[in-house]
């Protein structure tokens, strides 16, 4: 099992601003992933962080709005740019082991 | 593709009723399947898996079996409580992961 440690657990930002969202494993992990689950809706994937390379995005996901760091195989952060209220939203960070995922608490942001 | 539908909710049920939420799913190969379970202000935790067909997972009472021959996986309690309310998210599992839309159930002394 993993243990994910992920903050702030909410916050309230302006619009424009930008909010950095950190993810700490409790142990070594090749891959890290990040999810957003708008309200009422089910969780979409986000892009995929690998240590030492660039993150992958999904479609619709691109690197200047979601910038992601993945500085060694136990954290990650993902930053949300230029906010808007569209961007409202739970953040969640997972980890993948053997055939299961685990979560972090989430991060929910509202954007005003 | 690969996608989960779910029943919708909010389901609300009084104590110790009988369970279903409904889960189907189209996968282009043989996913692993899901159950998670979402309780207030907090991440998502595993609540059953099955990783195969026929294969039944149970946990704390709550109960699902992987049908292969109506793509299906839908999550069963005999008696819930007060404490089972939570969102409930479908999920399959085959290169990466896919949710359902989740399902709020509120039980009621």
């Amino acid at each position: 099992s993993a243990v994910i440690s992920q903050k702030p657990s909410r916050d309230i930002c302006q619009r424009g601003t930008s909010l950095t969202i950190q993810c700490q494993v409790d142990s070594q992990v090749t891959m890290m992933f990040w999810y957003r689950q708008q309200p009422g809706q089910s969780l979409t994937l986000i892009a995929t962080a690998n240590q030492g390379s660039e993150a992958t995005y999904e479609s619709g996901f691109v690197i200047d709005k979601f910038p992601i760091s993945r500085p060694n195989l136990t954290f990650s952060t993902l930053t949300v740019s230029n906010m808007s209220p569209e961007d409202s939203s739970i953040y969640l960070c997972s980890v993948e082991g053997g055939t299961e995922a685990f979560f972090g608490q989430g991060t929910r942001l509202t954007v005003v | 593709g690969n996608s989960v539908t779910q029943m919708e909710g909010p389901v609300t049920l009084s104590e110790e009723a009988f369970l279903t939420i409904n889960c189907t799913y189209t996968a282009t190969g043989y996913p692993s399947l899901f159950w998670y379970v979402q309780y207030p202000g907090e991440g998502l935790q595993l609540l059953l898996k099955a990783t195969k067909a026929d294969d039944k997972g149970s946990n704390k009472g709550f109960e699902a079996t992987y049908r292969k021959e109506t793509t299906s996986f839908h999550l069963e309690k005999g008696s819930v409580q007060v404490s089972d309310s939570a969102v409930y998210f479908c999920a399959l599992a085959i290169n990466q992961f896919y949710f359902g839309t989740g399902t709020s159930l509120t039980v009621i002394p």
